[in-house]
């Protein structure tokens, strides 16, 4: 079976600090895929990033980047420079064993106060 | 616009009502998924549907019905059987399975309400 762990449920930050989300996740099979995805207080869910299992390598976008450990089964995110639009629900989620669905975890609430 | 549109975005129901929740896409995809959303539980998969004709239950399917007849329609039936069916649910889609490429788009919700 698959698992996500996010571990913290509400994150405040002040504009400009930098917050990271933590994800651990859990499966058996050797080939996975992590992502993240973004729910604004719109409602619908926005995809940021894929890695697969075999790429370990860290990614920057902008302000966001991602920490991919599989020692530790981690697939951490880091916003840098927060700004109030970054408020939002961040779900990490997991595809594994080749079928066709993700796995989510609980989300991180992040609030951005200017 | 292309993109996924629920419907509708409120809703209310008694006790014993059986209603539909609508999810149409004109992205071309072949995949559709509902998701079901709770305060502090993240997102649950009721069904999908890798193709027309076709779908399989999630982890959360019991109360819940679909169909999908058409490629580009997938809508969700809560049934009186659904014991706590008070949540706000999400339908996306995906141009193949999520296994091989993992961006799903995702509607803006209906939350449905039981009184």
């Amino acid at each position: 079976a698959q698992k996500v762990t996010q571990a913290q449920t509400e994150i405040s930050v002040v504009e400009k600090e930098d917050v990271t989300l933590d994800c651990v996740y859990e499966t058996r099979d050797t080939t996975y895929y992590l992502f993240w995805y973004k729910q604004p207080p719109s409602g619908e869910l926005v995809f940021l990033i894929r890695r697969n299992s075999f790429d370990e390598q860290n990614e920057i976008s902008g302000r966001y980047s991602w920490n991919f450990q599989k020692s530790t089964s981690s697939f951490n995110f880091t916003i840098t420079a927060s700004q109030v639009v970054d408020s939002a629900v961040y779900f990490c989620a997991l595809s594994a064993g080749g079928n066709n669905r993700l796995a989510f975890g609980k989300g991180n609430q992040v609030v951005v106060i200017p | 616009d292309g993109g996924i549109t629920q419907s509708p975005k409120y809703l209310f129901r008694k006790e014993g009502q059986n209603v539909t929740l609508s999810c149409e896409q004109n992205l071309n995809h072949d995949a559709m998924y509902w998701y079901r959303q709770d305060p502090g539980q993240g997102l649950r998969l009721i069904y999908y549907s890798q193709i027309v004709n076709d779908f399989q239950k999630g982890d959360i399917a019991e109360g819940y019905s679909v169909s999908r007849e058409k490629k580009e329609s997938f809508p969700l039936t809560v049934t009186s059987a659904q014991k706590n069916p008070t949540a706000f649910y999400l339908c996306a889609s995906s141009l193949q399975g999520a296994w091989n490429t993992g961006e799903l788009f995702f509607g803006e919700g209906s939350r449905l309400t039981v009184l």
